[in-house]
Order: structure tokens, then sequence, then C-alpha cells
């Protein structure tokens, strides 16, 4: 069974340069999600899917980040521009969610991207 | 608001055991486990819900305390293999925060021959 995927693995770019990211979920999987990670600290919760509707954004900052998930499946999340603070590592995670079994919900994560801001 | 995990690192020998804790200040329907090696994505562990149920790897067990809102991850018998970085990601039970996870900021293992 296909995992999580991600591309691109590494992205390099300038500061004020955008950036995208794209995930491809586990089939089936309904809910779809982007962290942050910072060197050092755990996973922090961009925003989370459920098919194509985006059920919690608010850790989205709105102003340069901006996502979408066509057609319930692929998602992509994109950075304009980019500052240096965003370094880090972009990862993808998807779930069955609430059309899952006796309530659990384990999420499996993709590789990540990881960005590096000039 | 992110869980508490504790210790921030541990260093054991192959064949000791550790044990991970994971605490919470508010109510929680489920606490997953995850290990992540340098470079890789996060991998599931284990999950435990609210209630007792609990679904996850055949060689690593845990515990949820409900009344005290914590979790213990036991890795006993330690492989080399189980070095990594170990995260708590909790589930706050009620409404719209089913399937949202915070995670703690990670505790390092370090398994050596």
């Amino acid at each position: 069974e296909a995992g999580v995927v991600q591309s691109p693995r590494y992205k390099i770019i300038e500061k004020k340069q955008p950036v995208a990211f794209w995930c491809n979920p586990i089939s089936g999987h309904n809910t779809l999600y982007w962290y942050l990670q910072n060197l050092g600290q755990g996973p922090e919760l961009l925003i989370r899917y459920e098919n194509e509707e985006a059920v919690d954004d608010s850790q989205l900052p709105k102003d340069r980040f901006s996502a979408e998930r066509l057609k319930g499946v692929d998602s992509t999340l994109k950075i304009q521009p980019a500052e240096l603070g965003d370094s880090a590592v972009y990862l993808c995670a998807s779930s069955l969610g609430r059309w899952g079994t006796s309530g659990y919900n384990e999420q499996f994560f993709g590789p990540g991207t990881r960005l590096t801001v000039l | 608001q992110q869980p508490v995990q504790s210790p921030q690192a541990v260093i054991l020998r192959e064949g000791e055991d550790a044990v991970i804790n994971c605490s919470s200040s508010k109510a929680l329907y489920s606490v997953h486990w995850y290990r992540q090696k340098h470079g890789e994505a996060p991998v599931f562990l284990m999950i435990l819900l609210k209630g007792g149920e609990q679904k996850g790897h055949d060689k690593i067990s845990a515990s949820f305390n409900e009344k005290k809102q914590q979790s213990s991850l036991y890795l006993t018998a330690s492989q080399l293999s189980y070095s990594g970085t170990y995260f708590c990601g909790t589930e706050v039970a009620g409404g719209t925060s089913y399937g949202k996870l915070t995670f703690g900021q990670g505790t390092i293992l370090t398994v050596h021959p």
C-alpha cells in the first residue's frame, strides 16, 4: 500500500519568492493535514481538510499562506512571499477521519518537504 | 495548549527499558504516539482512546490515565532501532477538536550497543 506522497523533498528559494508543496494522501483517506515542523520541535497543525472542505485553518497565516484540496484528493500548500522564518519541514498527513472505525483516527505522515529560505 | 513530555532525552544500552510520559492540562479524547528518525516522517506507534481502547505496535505498550490526563509509553528490551525522537499527540475531547492533534516537544531516545 502506497503511503503519503509529497513533493518536492527539498526546496531552496530566496526570500520574497513564492513556493508550493504538493501532497497525495493514502487512497481512501478523506482527511488531510498540513503541518509545519521546526527543528527540534513537534509538528504544528496549519490546516485540516475533510474532503474538499477546510475544517480548521485557524493556525494558517493567511496573509502569505494558502492551501487547496481540489476534488478531495491531492492538496497544494503555497507560500507567497516566503520569509526567512518560513524555513522548516512541511509535513502532510492523512487519515480516515470520522469515516474510520471504532473511533481510531491514526494519522499517517509523508516524508515532508524541507524548505530553506535564503 | 501543547502537552508536556518528559524526559527530554534518554540514553540507554540495548536491552534496557524506558518510559516516556506525556501530560495535558485538558480533558483528552485520545493520545497518539509517534517515532521520528532524523530526516524521516513521523511513524505511527500507538493510539489510546478515552475509555481504555488502544491500537498499535505489538512490541510497544502504553497507558492512559484519564484522571490525570497523562499517557506513558513503555519501551522494553530496547533495540538499536528504537533510537529516534518520540512525540505524543493529544486530541482534546469535544466537538470541533475531533481529529486535531497537538504535539509535545518530543523525547530524544538514544540506544547504544
